[in-house]
């Protein structure tokens, strides 16, 4: 059974520029959350998608998006890059939605994206 | 809306002695908690949650927490300490999403 995984590990953007971070998620999950982490503090929760479509919203800007594809790997595409996005960006899968109950979220080991 | 407060930001005990990391939250209704713990370069691992059955609940690695209402705490324990367990741990509260507290990050002397 693979993990979570996440790509690039790490990341060097600039101001103004666009990045697009992806993640695979556990065999047989079919939702996948995106939490940003910056340093020194807790995850915070950007998003989730649950068979394709978002599923779930925290409190973050609509220059962060995001997609799933049909095999349940999704992408956090982040907008005009400001330097408060560099963080963790940890992505987690699980099996089923928001309003099921809970089923254990297994964590990728992150993205760190520096915005200079 | 739910909140979780973790009451330290830094536990430094010595090897072998007993481990508590503190944890209050907020919460309108029966809330579920769990703790996280995280080493560095290492994703998130779920140690233990609480989901309304037992109010005392056992984890992995000899970790446990009590659930207590009155007290709006779910306080987590380690009877003793091993340099392993050096890391950052999150207290989480879920509602709708995972709110995770700010952390607190253990340290264990030899």
């Amino acid at each position: 059974e693979t993990g979570v995984t996440q790509s690039p590990t790490h990341l060097i953007k600039t101001r103004g520029q666009q990045v697009t971070l992806r993640c695979s998620s556990q065999s047989g999950h079919n939702t996948v959350s995106w939490y940003q982490q910056a340093l020194g503090q807790g995850p915070q929760f950007i998003f989730q998608y649950y068979r394709e479509e978002e599923n779930g919203r925290g409190n973050f800007p609509p220059r962060f998006s995001g997609l799933q594809f049909p095999n349940y790997s999704s992408e956090l595409n982040v907008n005009a890059l400001e330097l408060d996005d560099s963080a963790l960006y940890l992505c987690a899968s699980s099996l089923g939605g928001v309003s099921s109950s809970y089923n254990e979220q297994f964590f990728g080991p992150g993205t760190r994206l520096t915005v200079l | 809306a739910q909140s979780v407060t973790q009451l330290d930001s830094h536990v430094s005990v010595s090897e072998g002695t007993p481990v508590l990391l503190r944890c209050n939250y907020s919460s309108s209704y029966s809330p579920s908690l769990f703790w996280y713990v995280q080493h560095p370069n290492k994703g998130l691992q779920l140690l233990l949650k609480y989901t309304s059955a037992a109010t005392l609940v056992k984890g992995i690695n000899g970790f446990e927490a009590e659930f207590k209402k009155s007290e709006t705490s779910f306080h987590l324990t380690k009877p003793s300490a091993h340099m392993s367990d050096a890391a950052e741990y999150f207290c989480v509260v879920r509602d709708n999403d995972m709110r995770f507290g700010a952390g607190t990050r253990l340290t264990v002397k030899p």
